[in-house]
């Protein structure tokens, strides 16, 4: 398995510009989520999603879009980048919607930068 | 917001010190996880705890879910330099589903 897979590693943008960051994990798992990372602020909650079909949203979901279509894939959407959304974002994924065994295993990170 | 302190922000310690840290929250938490982050890599999950009081080790790690249901603790015994990074602890809440809250981290640095 190759586990939880990102794509891309890094990124450059300019302000207004649009892009979308791959996530996709071969583990069969229901829960996925986004997140990112900011110096000192840990890692905040941008969407979830517990299935296919549904996604909700989490600590900070502004500026940001996603959808879940299959089971493998949650992408998420920058529409219009700001230099505010510049961070690192990691993609995690999980067994059960709630309730027992979720550990959470993480993608290698997308460095986003936006100028 | 942030709903778990962690705490140190950040040590640094000797090749061969045990280190702890720890997290605590106002709010009552029935899983807690501890992480590990290498630079440039993913948080890598280190040990879960499932049960209030519950006491578990990996290797040179130790947890240890507390039994008020609102901290938990991370010990690292003899450290060597590999243990360099940053350590996060995180809970999930029984009502939250698969929902974790993460802490700020702990960037730990090993001298040889």
């Amino acid at each position: 398995n190759a586990g939880v897979t990102q794509t891309p590693k890094f990124q450059v943008l300019k302000t207004g510009q649009s892009m979308t960051l791959q996530c996709a994990q071969d583990m069969n798992h229901e829960y996925m989520s986004w997140y990112r990372q900011d110096p000192g602020m840990g890692l905040r909650l941008i969407h979830y999603s517990v299935g296919a079909g549904i996604t909700d949203q989490g600590e900070v979901p502004n500026g940001y879009n996603v959808s879940r279509s299959t089971t493998e894939d949650f992408p998420l959407r920058l529409l219009s980048a700001a230099p505010s959304q510049t961070s690192v974002y990691f993609c995690a994924s999980s067994w059960a919607p709630s309730g027992g065994v979720n550990e959470q295993f993480f993608g290698p990170g997308t460095r986003l930068t936006v100028l | 917001g942030q709903q778990l302190n962690q705490s140190p922000q950040s040590m640094f310690i000797q090749e061969g010190e045990d280190v702890s840290m720890n997290c605590t929250s106002s709010s009552i938490f029935n899983t807690w996880l501890w992480y590990k982050q290498d630079p440039g890599e993913g948080p890598v999950l280190l040990i879960a705890l499932y049960k209030a009081g519950e006491l578990t080790s990996n290797g040179r790690l130790t947890a240890q879910f507390g039994i008020t249901r609102k901290d938990s603790f991370l010990n690292i015994s003899a450290s060597i330099p590999s243990d360099v990074g940053i350590y996060f602890c995180a809970g999930r809440k029984e009502t939250s589903g698969s929902r974790l809250t993460f802490g700020e981290g702990t960037q730990l640095t090993v001298n040889p």
